[in-house]
C-alpha cells in the first residue's frame, strides 16, 4: 500500500512570494489533514477535510493560507504572500475515517524556508 | 481544549539501557492519547495509542506506555533501547469526537554506544 505522497520535499522562497504544496493521500482515505511543524515544536493542525468538505480550519491563517481538495482525493495548500514566520515543515496526513480512534498516516513533509 | 507537556526536550541514553519519556496532558473532557515517532527527514509514525481499557498499552518496536488518569500522564517506556531508536518522539491527545490531534513539543531521544 502506497503511503501519503507530498511534493515538493523542499522549497526556498523569498518573503512576499507565493508557494503551493501538494498532497496525495492513501487511496480510499476520506479524511485529509494539513499540519504545520515549526522547528522545535510539535505539529499544529491547519485544516482538516472530510472528502472535499472542510471540517476544521480554525487555526488556518486565512488572510494568507488557503487549501482545497476539489475531488475529495489530493489536496493543495497555498501561501500567498509568504512571511518569514511561515518557515516550517508542512505535513499532510490521511485517515480512513474522521474518527479520532483511527490512525493518521503522515507523509514525509515539505520543508519551506522563507528568506 | 487540550494541551500536552513534554518536559524533557532531550534524553541521552546508552544503548541497551532502559528509557522513559514523560508526557503530561491537560483536558476538561475524556481523551485519547498517542505517541508518534519521527525519524530524520521522515513523517510521523504511530507508536501506540490509548483509547480505553487496559492502562498499559504496547506498541511497535518494543515500546509501551501507561495511562495514569489521576496524574494525567502517559509516559513512554522501553526496557532496552537500540541505536535505531534515535529519533524525535511526540505525545499527542485528542478528544473522543474530533480527530484533531494536539501535540507536545517533542523529546529527542539520542542513543549512543
Amino acid at each position: 500500500e502506497a503511503g501519503v505522497a507530498q511534493s515538493p520535499r523542499y522549497k526556498i522562497i523569498e518573503k512576499r512570494q507565493s508557494v503551493a504544496f501538494w498532497c496525495n493521500p492513501i487511496s480510499g482515505h476520506a479524511t485529509l489533514y494539513w499540519y504545520q511543524q515549526i522547528l522545535g515544536q510539535g505539529p499544529k493542525l491547519l485544516i482538516q477535510f472530510q472528502n472535499n468538505g472542510v471540517v476544521d480550519d480554525s487555526q488556518l491563517p486565512k488572510d494568507r493560507f488557503s487549501a482545497e481538495r476539489l475531488k475529495g482525493v489530493d489536496s493543495t495548500l497555498k501561501i500567498q504572500p509568504a512571511k518569514l514566520e511561515d518557515s516550517a515543515v508542512y505535513l499532510c496526513a490521511s485517515s480512513s475515517r474522521g474518527d479520532p480512534s483511527y490512525e493518521q498516516y503522515f507523509g514525509p513533509g515539505t520543508r519551506l524556508t522563507v528568506t | 481544549a487540550q494541551s500536552v507537556t513534554q518536559l524533557d526536550s532531550q534524553v541521552p541514553v546508552f544503548e541497551e539501557a532502559p528509557v522513559e519519556l514523560r508526557c503530561n496532558y491537560s483536558s476538561s473532557v475524556s481523551v485519547y492519547l498517542f505517541w508518534y515517532v519521527q525519524y530524520p527527514n521522515q513523517g510521523l509514525q504511530l507508536l501506540l495509542k490509548y483509547l480505553s481499557g487496559s492502562t498499559l498499552v504496547k506498541g511497535i518496536n518494543g515500546f509501551e506506555a501507561e495511562f495514569n488518569k489521576s496524574q494525567t500522564s502517559f509516559h513512554l517506556r522501553k526496557p532496552s533501547v537500540h541505536i535505531s531508536d534515535t529519533a524525535e518522539y511526540f505525545c499527542a491527545v485528542s478528544d473522543l469526537t474530533a480527530s484533531k490531534l494536539t501535540f507536545g513539543t517533542g523529546t529527542r531521544l539520542q542513543v549512543t554506544l
